[in-house]
């Protein structure tokens, strides 16, 4: 079953990065995600998309500041020079035959 | 620059049909594939379904006895008709465009279900 694991939550401090983390269920490694973020009483924004070579196209308009890696199963977006608009909730999201699944969310703190 | 903007009622019954629609502006519905998607309050993000501007469906499964979704290109819309609604139905409803990135996104209605 096609599932994507995110921790509920994250903080850093403004001006530092964070490394958000999407993990990919046993068996779909090799997929691509797409990450989102959605601001405090907003609708959600596309952010990129991050293919398992790694590589990433990114949204119009997403700031260099916005970006994507991989190991494994494992799906990252690191956010540096943090600023306060920065805090909001980011999900990843996947797609199989037919199907497309979220994460839960990892809401961000910046401190 | 493509603007999806969703309208429908903000209240349903329980038992009754959730309908509503997205208008798209800034570009032609045509040659893209079109989403719904929602978001119970304090919860995540729920996929319900898409249609291809040709009107090929596909929906989650665990919505699939009670979604339909239909579009219609002279108006530049899509719709969303989700029947014998509860309020687990209750949620923030979205419409995007893509089938796999969802880019971009409405802002969004909420849709509360209560008699």
């Amino acid at each position: 079953q096609l599932v994507l694991t995110q921790s509920p939550s994250a903080s850093a401090s403004l001006g530092a990065s964070v490394k958000l983390t999407c993990t990919l269920s046993s068996g779909h490694s090799s997929y691509a995600i797409a990450w989102h973020q959605q601001q405090p009483e907003k609708g959600p924004r596309y952010l990129m998309r991050l293919n398992s070579d790694g590589s990433h196209n990114k949204g119009d308009g997403i700031p260099d500041r916005f970006s994507g890696s991989n190991s494994g199963a494992e799906r990252y977006l690191t956010i540096s020079s943090l600023q306060s608009e920065d805090e909001a909730d980011y999900y990843c999201q996947t797609w199989g035959t037919g199907n497309v699944v979220f994460g839960g969310g990892t809401k961000l703190t910046v401190l | 620059q493509v603007q999806l903007q969703e309208s429908g009622p903000g209240l349903v019954k329980p038992s009754e049909t959730l309908s509503l629609t997205c208008t798209v502006s800034g570009g032609s519905i045509n040659s893209y594939t079109w989403s719904w998607i929602r978001q119970p309050p304090g919860k995540g993000l729920e996929w319900i379904g898409y249609i291809y501007y040709s009107g090929s469906t596909n929906y989650n499964p665990s919505l699939k006895s009670r979604v339909t979704i239909s579009v219609d290109t002279s108006k530049n819309q899509f719709s969303l008709k989700l029947s014998s609604v509860t309020a687990a139905d209750t949620a923030v409803y979205y419409c995007a465009r893509g089938d796999r990135e969802f880019d971009p996104w409405g802002q969004g209605t909420l849709v509360t279900v209560s008699s």
